[in-house]
């Protein structure tokens, strides 16, 4: 069974703190993703990457980074917390090749006081 | 760029009743691929049917089908004999084929569907 997991469903941090969120999967995929979820916006793209330390920015990169230091495992960061980060965050992986299916971990809720 | 759009925010239906969720689509390109996403109250977003633009044929997995227009950019999910357990978030989504084998997915805001027993 594909399986991506998330290091924590609810998460609380203040103004300022660097956030690690951490996301790992055990399907072997090339291509990892960050999502955000709010409400009334669906999800929107942050980041994504296609391999081991390579990075692409999606469309709301502002605010975050990535790491991707093993394929299994894809990190966003948020430098510098603030309470407009407050949110849902989602990850996903899938294959380089078609039908690019991505499978989703069960999401993160960050809370930035 | 794409966009996705869904233009019903809710929906209710009874249950053992057929539904209709709409979702309509903005490109210039003509390789993509369509996918309807489910998401429960537990926030797993579950993939429940997808759909390659160069077939014609309308994907159906069980309950579940579409009705895929590709000249109208159209893209709508029928679930017939609606059961509890579908009530969830249910999301479009848009897959360019021209950007490789890495690109996101672009979403619409989805609709919420409520069953009514």
């Amino acid at each position: 069974d594909v399986k991506v997991t998330q290091s924590s469903r609810y998460l609380v941090k203040r103004t300022g703190e660097k956030v690690f969120l951490e996301c790992v999967q055990d399907m072997d995929h090339e291509n990892m993703f960050w999502y955000r979820q709010d409400p009334g916006l669906g999800l929107r793209l942050i980041y994504f990457s296609y391999d081991v330390k390579m990075k692409e920015k999606g469309d709301i990169p502002e605010g975050y980074s990535v790491s991707r230091e093993k394929k299994e495992r894809f990190s966003l960061i948020l430098e510098s917390a603030s309470t407009n980060q407050t949110s849902m965050y989602l990850c996903a992986s899938s294959r380089h090749a078609p039908p690019f299916e991505q499978f989703f971990g069960p999401g993160t809720r960050l809370t930035v006081l | 760029a794409q966009t996705v759009t869904q233009s019903q925010p809710e929906m209710s239906v009874q249950e053992a009743e057929t539904v209709t969720l709409s979702c309509t689509y903005d490109t210039s390109e003509s390789d993509y691929y369509l996918f309807w996403y489910k998401q429960p109250p537990s926030r797993q977003m579950i993939l429940v049917i997808r759909q390659e633009a160069y077939k014609q044929q309308n994907a159906t997995e069980n309950r579940f089908s579409v009705n895929f227009q590709k000249a109208a950019k159209s893209f709508s999910l029928k679930i017939s004999d609606s059961q509890l357990g579908d009530a969830a978030m249910y999301f479009c989504a848009y897959r360019s084929y021209s950007g490789g084998g890495a690109d996101g997915l672009t979403f619409g805001k989805g609709t919420h569907l409520i069953i009514q027993p």
